[in-house]
């Protein structure tokens, strides 16, 4: 199994300021033919489902605003709200599809400091 | 619009076999490049993976849970449904089917279901 590991546990940022999360794999997630990373990254709020935020390691998806970036390759990426929000707070997880079992981070919580 | 609503038992007791069923709108099970899983959440806990389908009735099980699950696909009624055995209260969480994009890997998700394992 491909274990992603998530640092840190949570993080706590002033408004307007940059959060940084990141996300380690066991092993690589990019596929070679393709040449994409094939790693997720979820935000969820209380009560909530999680939502897609950047796949491929760095594609943002449809909607989620431009403060959100994703980077990285291989082994370690990296979600970044480059100006938090309130409506950030959330827990923030990282996903891969490379293989089965699909697996998850253990959950990046982000707070208003 | 994709959509997707978990349907099932709140409260199971320990022992007793977990039916929850899945029924979405905005896209076909029988469509390639498309999937159907099952991810669950203990309280106050990560995300855990359990079963997946595609389109083409492959399935895949977590290695942990595999002797317990069941998933299988009613296309017509487009429907997913996940079985569990031998429930026990560690089994207690949200569970979540969600639409996957397999070129992505990505996971489109469904509102949950609270599942209480009590006596």
């Amino acid at each position: 199994d491909i274990v992603l590991t998530q640092s840190p546990d949570s993080l706590a940022v002033s408004l307007g300021e940059r959060a940084t999360i990141n996300c380690k794999s066991s092993q690589s997630v990019l596929y070679s033919s393709s040449n994409r990373n094939v790693l997720a990254w979820y935000q969820q709020k209380p009560g909530q489902p999680p939502k897609l935020l950047i796949y491929w390691a760095s594609t943002r998806e449809s909607g989620v605003p431009d403060r959100f970036s994703g980077s990285g390759s291989g082994t370690d990426f990296t979600l970044t709200i480059s100006s938090l929000q309130a409506e950030d707070v959330a827990v923030y997880y990282c996903q891969q599809y490379y293989s089965t079992p699909l697996t998850f981070g253990g959950g990046t919580k982000v707070e208003i400091k | 619009q994709i959509t997707l609503m978990e349907s099932g038992p709140t409260l199971v007791k320990p022992t007793q076999t977990l039916t929850l069923t899945c029924t979405f709108s905005g896209f076909s099970l029988s469509t390639s490049g498309v999937g159907v899983g099952w991810i669950r959440q203990p309280p106050g806990k990560a995300l855990e993976w359990l079963a997946l389908i595609y389109w083409d009735d492959d399935r895949r099980y977590s290695p942990s849970l595999k002797n317990r699950l069941t998933i299988t696909k009613d296309t017509s009624k487009n429907q997913v449904v996940l079985t569990m055995t031998n429930m026990d209260p560690v089994d207690t969480a949200t569970y979540f089917c969600a639409h996957l994009k397999a070129v992505a890997g990505t996971l489109n998700w469904g509102q949950g279901t609270l599942v209480t394992v009590s006596s």
